[in-house]
């Protein structure tokens, strides 16, 4: 079984949907929750990250962890053309990070 | 220079080869990590050095060398390469164990590698 599982997609949505990105993971040790975004030909940038359990809002995204089933979440609100993306869980426990394989979305104008 | 820059873009390299990636940073972490990042399996752990002088395995390292002279450099080396180290390879630094952004990685543009 894989640290980190996530859902590839791809997930197509029309200009301003909300849209709802979804990890989840077994190793409970895991105590920092990542998103990264990354665009086509381009290194991952960090969106957002949280510790422990919990939601944070930054702007239109939000991270939800919920530690007790192990599973993360990332929701776009008012999505944008330009929030096309794949996007990438990851989570640590120390200096080593597990990714998931990322989540392709686009959005329709 | 601004972040990370790799070197590279990108290499067609022949079986049995040897070749180095290169990675800088200027923002003078002292984390550095090597990912290879394949469709269907995301980003996977190569190397990592925690600081200048120290360098541990990740979860796929076999065939891979690094080494960390420097707090700025931290190359990665195929002795031989195979054709299944075909793949886009990123380096990224974090600011691990202290600051604000410990958990922050910054990756760079990545090279793409293919072994014929």
């Amino acid at each position: 079984q894989k640290e980190v599982e996530q859902d590839p997609g791809p997930l197509s949505v029309p200009e301003g949907a909300i849209v709802s990105l979804n990890c989840t993971y077994s190793n409970s040790a895991f105590q920092y929750f990542m998103w990264y975004r990354q665009y086509s030909r381009k290194g991952p940038e960090l969106l957002m990250y949280t510790y422990s359990s919990g939601n944070k809002e930054d702007g239109r995204f939000t991270a939800q962890v919920d530690k007790s089933s192990k599973y993360i979440s990332l929701f776009i609100r008012d999505s944008q053309p330009s929030d096309s993306a794949t996007y990438l869980c990851a989570m640590s426990a120390g200096n080593q990070f597990y990714f998931g394989t990322g989540t392709s979305l686009t959005v329709i104008p | 220079i601004a972040g990370i820059t790799q070197a590279p873009t990108s290499q067609i390299l022949a079986a049995g080869r040897r070749m180095t990636l290169r990675c800088t940073q200027d923002m003078r972490h002292n984390a550095m990590y090597w990912y290879r990042q394949d469709l269907g399996l995301g980003l996977r752990l190569i190397h990592y050095s925690n600081t200048a002088g120290t360098t541990g395995k990740g979860e796929v390292p076999d065939g891979y060398s690094v080494s960390r002279a420097n707090t700025d450099d931290f190359p990665l080396t195929l002795a031989s390469a195979v054709p299944s180290q075909t793949s886009v390879y990123f380096c990224a630094s974090s600011d691990y164990p202290s600051g604000r952004s410990s958990y922050e990685q910054y990756f760079g543009p990545g090279t793409r590698l293919t072994v014929t």
